[in-house]
Parts: structure tokens; C-alpha cells; sequence
């Protein structure tokens, strides 16, 4: 399985101001994703990260809030833009691990960052 | 539009019980369904189950998926407070399409 690390775990921001999270995996894969979880809910996926071409967002998600970046196989950051109280959850990223990087690859997460807006 | 429910979506029960957590779905084009625990922030991958009436087993976790009937079951035997945790489903629909998650079933084992 892969091994990923997301910086920050957790902070502690105020509203108007934005945040960049980094998912770095050990080892290339072809699917990233970034999902969000706010409070006592289940996980909401914000988009697909692609490499090399720009992100495929989910509905209700827009890439002026969420800016994604990927520049290579192994790395990935989604930016929280112009943060408002709302933005508070869990920012997890995943990844499908396999050789062929298919659906049918089990779907491995990050440790997750924990985000409150003040 | 494809949907996971799971249930039930909380469920407090003493040390040593036995539990079953139920997942149903109704997806196009199914490929496979996982089961996670999330203790804190990371959903930690348990199982993932492609066809049905294969019993997948870890120690006192076992999982099962019925493609009839389109549900799978994830079963603890002798809950220990360690087992404290949300469940989720997710189903993989074929292609490379994210994860249907369901809810979760939040777990709470006292001693």
C-alpha cells in the first residue's frame, strides 16, 4: 500500500485567509483525490487531482475556493481560499494504489488535516 | 444517482459483544465494495470485497458481500473498547470514478 503524508495535521485559521495543504505519497500513482469531511459527516469528495492538466472538481466545489495543484505523480496541494467558518473539517487526501491505478485499486488516505476558521 | 446507506448509524454495545454492521447500495456498473474504520481523521483500509459469499476474515473482523441482494455485512466478534470507531462503506463504480461512501456507522464499545 502507499504510504502518505499530508502537511498541515491541524490549524487554526481566520476567516478571510487561506490555506494550502500537501499531499506527498511514497511512491507514484495515478489517482489522487482530495476529499473533505465536516463535522459528524461522512466524506465528500472535492475533485480528482490529474497530473499535468487541471482538476476535475466534484458539484458544489470550485476551483477559485479550491485551488489544486499536481505537478508530478507523487504530489499534490489544494488550497482553501478565502476561508469563512464553514471551511472547518477534515481535508483528507487519497490515493488508488495498484499497478494499474484502476477503480478496482484498493483507495488508501492520508493522515488528514484538521481545519478551524475563527 | 448512486447511493450507499448504511446502517445502523450508531451503536453502543459492551465489551465482548458480537456486532453487524450493515452497508446496502444501489450503483451502476458495480466493480467492488470497501470497508474502512476511521478512528481520528484517517479512514484505515479493512477490506475490499468483489465477489459475493467470499468471506473476507482479520482476526475478529470478517465482511461479506451479497451482489443479489446488493448489500455486505461486516461483522466483530468480542468488541473490544479499541474497536471504538466510525465504519464506512464505499463502493467502486467501474472506470476510474471516485468512491460512494456511505454515512458511517459510529461504534462505541464501554467496558
Amino acid at each position: 500500500s502507499a504510504v502518505i503524508s499530508q502537511k498541515p495535521s491541524r490549524d487554526i485559521c481566520q476567516r478571510g485567509t487561506s490555506l494550502t495543504i500537501q499531499c506527498q505519497v511514497d511512491s507514484q500513482v495515478t489517482m489522487m483525490f482530495w476529499y473533505r469531511q465536516q463535522p459528524g459527516q461522512s466524506l465528500t469528495l472535492i475533485a480528482t487531482a490529474n497530473q499535468g492538466s487541471e482538476a476535475t472538481y466534484e458539484s458544489g466545489f470550485v476551483i477559485d475556493k479550491f485551488p489544486i495543484s499536481r505537478p508530478n505523480l507523487t504530489f499534490s496541494t489544494l488550497t482553501v481560499s478565502n476561508m469563512s467558518p464553514e471551511d472547518s473539517s477534515i481535508y483528507l487526501c487519497s490515493v488508488t494504489s495498484g499497478s494499474s491505478g484502476g477503480s478496482t485499486d484498493t483507495q488508501y488516505f492520508g493522515p488528514g488535516t484538521r481545519l478551524t476558521v475563527l | 444517482e448512486d447511493k450507499v446507506v448504511q446502517s445502523p448509524l450508531s451503536l453502543v454495545v459492551h465489551e465482548g459483544d458480537t456486532v453487524t454492521l450493515n452497508c446496502s447500495y444501489e450503483v451502476t456498473n458495480f466493480r467492488s465494495l470497501l470497508w474502512y474504520k476511521q478512528e481520528k481523521k484517517a479512514p484505515t483500509f479493512l477490506f475490499m470485497l468483489t465477489s459475493s459469499g467470499i468471506e473476507k476474515k482479520s482476526g475478529r473482523l470478517s465482511s461479506i458481500l451479497d451482489k443479489k441482494e446488493l448489500f455486505s455485512i461486516l461483522n466483530i466478534t468480542a468488541t473490544q473498547t479499541g474497536d471504538s470507531a466510525v465504519y464506512l462503506c464505499a463502493v467502486v463504480n467501474s472506470g476510474n470514478t471516485p468512491l460512494v461512501f456511505g454515512k458511517g456507522t459510529r461504534l462505541s464499545v464501554i467496558a
